[in-house]
């Protein structure tokens, strides 16, 4: 069936340096990939996403880039801040006669001051 | 204010005794789902609806119901709860008239503990 496969599960990094999380989907209908941003006790929002005819959006130390040929998507940071400590999720849109969400296990980065 | 709630946010029950989760958004949204959320599992979406009347099963329905009979409020019905319903449900929504390309906004979860 669907699969979302997302790594690392932990991620910890100093203040400043970079992080990335990868995720690998297995449905090639899959046409969009948001990434979702949970705090500690909060709810899960929206950061960015790409759409499948998109190899790469940024919005300013986010980007995602997407790699349709190998059905991988990637979540990248920039000058990493404490407040970007959190657990992050992909997610793969299939359309191929439904509608689902299909979610990545979930990344938690720590940032280090 | 623009938003999707959730009721109760918090509830402890027994097995098999029914319960519902209410959910309920104001932006007119086409599109709503429920998921739950478990440690090292992710978020599985349990039913989606993509318009009053229509759902479909998600990844993860054994056990639930889910109904759409307004475009405003899509409950979670759990007939006989069990104790691996014990979870962290969020419902979410999102305005997409035809596929789901659009942001979903989560509500604030409901902490479901099933003894």
């Amino acid at each position: 069936g669907e699969n979302v496969e997302q790594h690392p599960s932990t991620l910890s990094v100093q203040e400043g340096d970079s992080a990335v999380i990868k995720c690998t989907y297995s449905d090639s209908a899959s046409n969009y990939f948001p990434w979702y941003k949970q705090e500690l006790g909060k709810r899960p929002q929206l950061i960015i996403d790409i759409r499948s005819n998109v190899g790469e959006k940024k919005d300013q130390r986010i980007a995602v880039t997407l790699n349709k040929t190998a059905k991988h998507f990637s979540l990248h940071i920039t000058e990493t801040q404490p407040e970007d400590s959190a657990v992050y999720f992909c997610a793969a849109s299939f359309t191929s006669g439904t509608y689902k969400y299909i979610f990545g296990t979930g990344t938690r980065l720590k940032v280090l001051a | 204010e623009a938003q999707v709630t959730q009721n109760p946010r918090y509830l402890i029950t027994v097995t098999g005794k029914k319960l519902t989760v209410t959910c309920s958004q104001n932006m007119n949204h086409e599109y709503m789902s429920w998921y739950r959320q478990d440690p090292g599992l992710g978020l599985r979406q349990i039913y989606y609806s993509m318009n009053v009347e229509v759902t479909d099963k998600g990844d993860v329905p054994e056990g639930y119901k889910v109904s759409r009979k307004e475009k405003r409020n899509f409950p979670l019905i759990l007939e006989s709860p069990s104790p691996n319903q014990t979870s962290l449900y969020f419902c979410a929504s999102s305005l997409s008239r035809n596929v789901p390309y659009n942001e979903q906004f989560f509500g604030p979860g409901t902490r479901l503990t099933v003894l």
